[in-house]
């Protein structure tokens, strides 16, 4: 299995400012035929299902602000909120799509404001 | 826009097999393959299996030999039945459509149900 893990487990960010969080894979998740890296972010809000925020690492879904971006390659990856707002209280997972057996998620990281 | 939901009990005793049925609306099923997905009470998201179009299955293999995953095209549905159920198996299960690239290989969980609470529980 590939295994994703997330660094912090939580953080708390005052408002308007900017939130950073890690993802990294236990193994290579770019496929070099395409030059793509198979990982996605979601965002899970208390009570709700987890919403796709990011895939192919850096791409963001249709209707997402802008304000979320995604960056990195191989087996670190970052997703970063540039200015924190109060509807962002969520928790963040990281997913891996490179391997389909098993597909794997990160731990999440859970985002406050401070 | 796609949207799922899943139904099914919502509590199932320990041993016994666990049934959910996913209904997909808004979109075409033979354009996305579809996944189960849980999430036990406070913890992480577990994916358990998918199902193509085809009918090609694929499962998670710390669950394989006790998940099937089924597809019925006529009432644009799909099924999860996870046998010999116990306390571990007690999470919120999901439905989820997966993309699908220009080769067939399957990709990011697009769109999501809002999930369904199942219990094990004498």
């Amino acid at each position: 299995d590939i295994v994703m893990t997330q660094s912090p487990d939580s953080l708390a960010v005052s408002l308007g400012e900017r939130a950073t969080i890690n993802c990294k894979s236990s193994q290579s998740v770019l496929y070099s035929s395409n030059n793509k890296n198979y990982l996605a972010w979601y965002q899970q809000k208390p009570g709700q299902p987890p919403k796709l925020l990011i895939y192919w690492a850096s791409t963001r879904e249709s209707g997402v602000p802008d304000r979320f971006s995604g960056s990195g390659s191989g087996t670190d990856f970052t997703l970063t909120i540039s200015s924190l707002q109060a509807e962002d209280v969520a928790v963040y997972y990281c997913q891996q799509y490179y391997s389909t057996r098993p597909f794997t998620f990160g731990p999440g990281t859970k985002v406050d404001i401070k | 826009q796609v949207q799922l939901q899943e139904s099914g009990p919502g509590l199932v005793k320990p041993s016994e097999t666990l049934s959910l049925t996913c209904t997909v609306s808004g979109g075409s099923i033979s354009s996305y393959y579809w996944s189960w997905i849980r999430q036990p009470p406070g913890k992480g998201l577990e994916w358990i299996g998918y199902i193509y179009y085809s009918g090609s299955t694929n499962y998670n293999p710390s669950l394989k030999s006790r998940v099937t995953i089924s597809l019925d095209t006529s009432k644009n549905q799909f099924s999860l039945k996870l046998s010999s159920v116990t306390a571990a198996d007690t999470a919120v299960y999901y439905c989820a459509s997966g993309r699908i690239d220009y080769g067939g290989n399957s990709l990011y969980f697009q769109h999501w149900g809002q999930g369904t609470l199942v219990t094990v529980s004498s």
